[in-house]
């Protein structure tokens, strides 16, 4: 069974770059999964950030894609976010996930099936 | 940015059934397949539904999935007190290129 583990600082300073992390044991960042970050925050609810593959493809989230960048570390089985010039706005919840892969007889599609418990981050003025 | 929508709350007795809805567009819902999640307070969100309605091992058949158009539902029978949780939907939209979710529903039981 996969567990994902985010860690970094719970508090960021505005128009500074918020870094978090997440830990993967259970499963491999190698794999053919596909590993993931989304926030949570009371105002806008749900919100995927971006995806990437082990072997660095990504997808952003076209809202934030000239602030995010994502990588994928091997050795550590580990993945990374980096969100630079944060505002109040981006203060919430960050989860990590994993997407696996579904198929059916005319096409194949990744979901998010495993998530992180979240980790609180604050943009502080 | 545009995400699905669900209805904020839902509550009904133990053993009944409860109907959580997400309603989308033709961009996310009418052509994607749609997961549904649990999330406790303070735990990370569980899988209970992909691919419209198969459940993953270990999930019961309490919870079941079912799509129709742009619209999405997940039921619970026999409802239990552990079933108190938010509960949502998320599928990809290709007009966005953009995984969206649902606002989250809180089921209570009474």
């Amino acid at each position: 069974q996969v567990k994902l583990q985010e860690s970094g600082p719970g508090l960021v300073k505005s128009s500074g770059t918020l870094s978090l992390t997440c830990g993967v044991s259970g499963d491999s960042v190698s794999s053919t999964n596909w590993w993931s970050w989304v926030r949570q925050s009371p105002g806008k609810g749900l919100e995927w950030l971006g995806e990437i593959s082990h072997g660095g493809s990504t997808n952003y989230n076209p809202s934030l894609e000239s602030r995010v960048a994502m990588s994928v570390d091997v050795s550590k089985n580990q993945f990374s976010l980096n969100l630079n010039s944060v505002t109040a706005a981006d203060t919430a919840v960050y989860f990590c996930a994993r997407l696996t892969l579904s198929c059916s007889i005319t096409s194949c599609y990744f979901f998010i099936d495993s998530w992180g418990r979240g980790t609180q981050v604050t943009v502080s003025s | 940015q545009s995400g699905l929508t669900q209805p904020p709350s839902v509550s009904a007795a133990p053993g009944q059934k409860v109907t959580i809805s997400c309603s989308g567009s033709s961009s996310n819902i009418g052509d994607n397949y749609v997961a549904w999640y649990q999330q406790l307070p303070g735990t990370a969100p569980k899988l209970l539904i992909y691919h419209n309605d198969r459940r993953p091992s270990g999930i019961p058949d309490r919870f079941s999935g079912s799509k129709s158009g742009t619209s999405a539902t997940l039921a619970i029978t026999g409802l239990q007190t552990g079933d108190e949780a938010d509960y949502f939907c998320g599928t990809w939209d290709g007009t966005l290129s953009n995984r969206v979710f649902g606002g989250g529903t809180q089921v209570t039981v009474l």
